[in-house]
């Protein structure tokens, strides 16, 4: 299996633009989860999704921010519009199962706004 | 989720063991504790996982004392590529979030 895929890698982009990251999950696994990591505040649970439907969104920091999941395969972060202090490391991870003990994350997409 | 609380750093010569102490007081009978790693630039990577009893795997052993309040992962012949922030996590088994805390900073030092 090629693991959790995330797109892209690096992103960068002016204040007040669009950002959408992207990330498919490990075929078969029914959680997947939206995470941002930033040294300030370390690793921060976003947003779960379970069998395509988002159960909580709790962590999502503001309207500017929203999350997909239009199929099993294929998940989706949007800031609109993005600001500087977006800037941070996004990380999508997924699982399989009610309280799996073993997450996989993707290697993330670092995310720079100017 | 029980609060941890972990060394922010810690040195390791290579080839010898790394014990990584965590700390959490207020954890319930019913939280796991969860390790994972984080190489730099990578995603968080699972380690392993247990309740009361001691664990090991291909990659390490955790040792939880008999009152579950601290918890040592214990890398028994640490190299280079070994050097990563280290999580301790706790959390109810059926729970579906983890929450990351600071961790521990391991460098590995030939």
């Amino acid at each position: 299996d090629a693991g959790v895929i995330q797109s892209p890698r690096h992103e960068v982009t002016e204040m007040g633009q669009e950002v959408t990251l992207r990330c498919k999950p490990i075929s078969g696994h029914d959680y997947l989860f939206w995470y941002r990591q930033t040294m300030m505040r370390g690793l921060e649970l976003l947003i779960y999704f379970n069998n395509n439907v988002p159960i909580d969104d709790s962590g999502m920091p503001e309207d500017r921010f929203s999350a997909k999941m239009p199929n099993a395969s294929f998940s989706t972060l949007k800031i609109q519009p993005s600001e500087p202090r977006d800037s941070a490391v996004y990380f999508c991870a997924s699982s399989f199962g009610q309280g799996a003990r073993r997450y996989t994350f993707g290697s993330g997409t670092r995310l720079t706004v100017v | 989720d029980a609060k941890t609380t972990q060394p922010p750093s810690m040195d390791c010569a290579e080839g010898r063991a790394a014990n990584l102490p965590c700390n959490h007081s207020t954890i319930s009978g019913n939280e796991y504790v969860y390790w994972y790693r984080q190489i730099h630039s990578q995603g968080p990577q699972y380690i392993i996982h247990g309740l009361k009893n001691n664990e090991t795997n291909e990659m390490a052993s955790l040792i939880i004392t008999e009152d579950r309040k601290s918890s040592t992962l214990i890398l028994p012949h640490a190299t280079l590529r070994d050097t990563a922030v280290y999580y301790c996590i706790v959390r109810v088994y059926n729970f579906n979030k983890f929450y990351f805390g600071s961790g521990t900073k391991l460098n590995v030092k030939p």
